[in-house]
Order: C-alpha cells, then sequence, then structure tokens
C-alpha cells in the first residue's frame, strides 16, 4: 500500500499548546519519513526528518516520533506560537533501485495557533 | 543554503497557448527534480519525476504530451504546459533532491492562471 495517511484534518490550539499531527503507513519499505510546513501561497518548506532506526528525533521546537511496529509517526510542536499556524505535510519514501526519493504525501493538517 | 527557485511565480495566459516553468537548484546539484501540483486545501499531486539528461517519468493519468518535461542540467529543470486551458489553472511546484544530502527541497511554486 503506497499510501500515508494523515490526522487530524485539522487543528486548533491555544499559544503556548503542543499540537500533535499523526500518520500511518502500511508499507514496511518506508525509509525515510519527513515532515513539510507550508504556508499559503508558497512552496513547502522540509522541517524535520526520519529514519526507521531511531524512534524519536528533535530540532529546536520540532519533534518526531517514531513507532516502527505500529507503523507510525507524529508530529509535536512545542510551545507553538501563532507563526506557527499553517499547513503540515507528512511524507515517506521507499528505497527503490533506482533510488530517485519519491515522496508519498499525507493529505495535510491545517494549523491555526491562537494568540 | 538548499534553495530551489521557480521562475516564474505567476502566470497568466490565455487558452491555447503553452507556458514555460523554470526550476533551478541554486546551491546544490539534483540528480532528480519532481513536479507537484496543488489544488486549494489539497494535498500536492505528484506529476512526474524529472532525471537528468534522461526522459521524465510520468505518474498515471498525466498526459505527457501536455505537460513536457526537460531536465537539462544537474540544476535545471523546466515544465512547459502546451495548449494551455482553464482547467489546468492551479499551483505547480518543483522539487529538487540533494545529490549529496539526499533531501528533497521545493520551489515556492507557480500559480497558473489560463483564461
Amino acid at each position: 500500500q503506497q499510501q500515508v495517511k494523515q490526522s487530524p484534518q485539522s487543528l486548533i490550539v491555544q499559544k503556548g499548546g503542543i499540537p500533535i499531527i499523526n500518520c500511518a503507513y502500511e508499507n514496511t519499505a518506508f525509509d525515510y519519513f519527513p515532515w513539510y510546513q507550508q504556508f499559503p501561497g508558497k512552496g513547502p518548506a522540509l522541517l524535520i526528518a526520519i529514519r526507521p532506526d531511531v524512534s524519536e528525533k528533535k530540532e529546536g521546537r520540532f519533534t518526531i516520533s517514531f513507532n516502527k511496529s505500529a507503523k507510525q509517526f507524529s508530529l509535536h510542536i512545542m510551545d507553538s506560537q501563532p507563526g506557527d499556524s499553517a499547513t503540515y505535510f507528512c511524507a515517506a519514501s521507499i528505497r527503490e533501485v533506482p533510488d530517485t526519493g519519491k515522496l508519498i504525501f499525507g493529505q495535510g493538517t491545517t494549523l491555526q495557533v491562537k494568540p | 543554503g538548499a534553495v530551489v527557485s521557480q521562475h516564474p511565480s505567476w502566470v497568466i495566459c490565455k487558452s491555447g497557448t503553452s507556458v514555460k516553468i523554470e526550476c533551478r537548484s541554486l546551491d546544490f546539484q539534483a540528480t532528480t527534480m519532481f513536479w507537484y501540483r496543488q489544488f486549494p486545501k489539497q494535498s500536492l499531486m505528484l506529476m512526474a519525476t524529472s532525471n537528468e539528461g534522461s526522459k521524465a517519468t510520468y505518474e498515471q493519468g498525466v498526459e505527457k504530451d501536455k505537460f513536457l518535461i526537460n531536465h537539462a542540467s544537474l540544476t535545471l529543470s523546466t515544465l512547459t504546459v502546451t495548449s494551455a486551458h482553464p482547467e489546468d489553472s492551479s499551483f505547480y511546484i518543483c522539487s529538487a533532491r540533494d545529490l549529496l544530502a539526499g533531501e528533497q527541497f521545493f520551489g515556492p511554486g507557480t500559480r497558473l492562471t489560463v483564461l
């Protein structure tokens, strides 16, 4: 199954809260899981990425938690700010031959952080 | 680092004309570039994978004669929408995969409006 299922579709939190966005996949051949942030009218920007050999990765206020056995991964945004209001996409890719790095994207989550 | 540019950022054209969109990796080499289409409030839809010096690989349902892709060098790929029609109006985004790091970086997108 070449799908990545993302939830929730939308999320509203107060400033300082910790929004959590979840993604699930079926294909155990996926070996790279990035998260992208997209503002309206702009291209997606790479936030953070993880590979299956680690269970957690932190970069600044962004943390990815990865559960290989459950085939799930999630993005946590610590101390969220109104400037974090954007659409977030999870993605996954398979190391194929040839290895193009083709990404399969989730459906996206629109996050609103209220002041 | 890891900057991808697109030109133009927006274009309005008449039905029946062709439009060329350029995608450049400014500070890294990319053997593989990708072209996506995105409708409002939706996820990214992969149109094709472009490899330097070879023919692009199109996703199912994407007309290769309508969306011409050329990957002339390790830093430049172009998408030409031929005989554009109003239904081709969309947000087109390219991405480039860093040859060394393996990560995929996105351009700012091109808004195409066909009248």
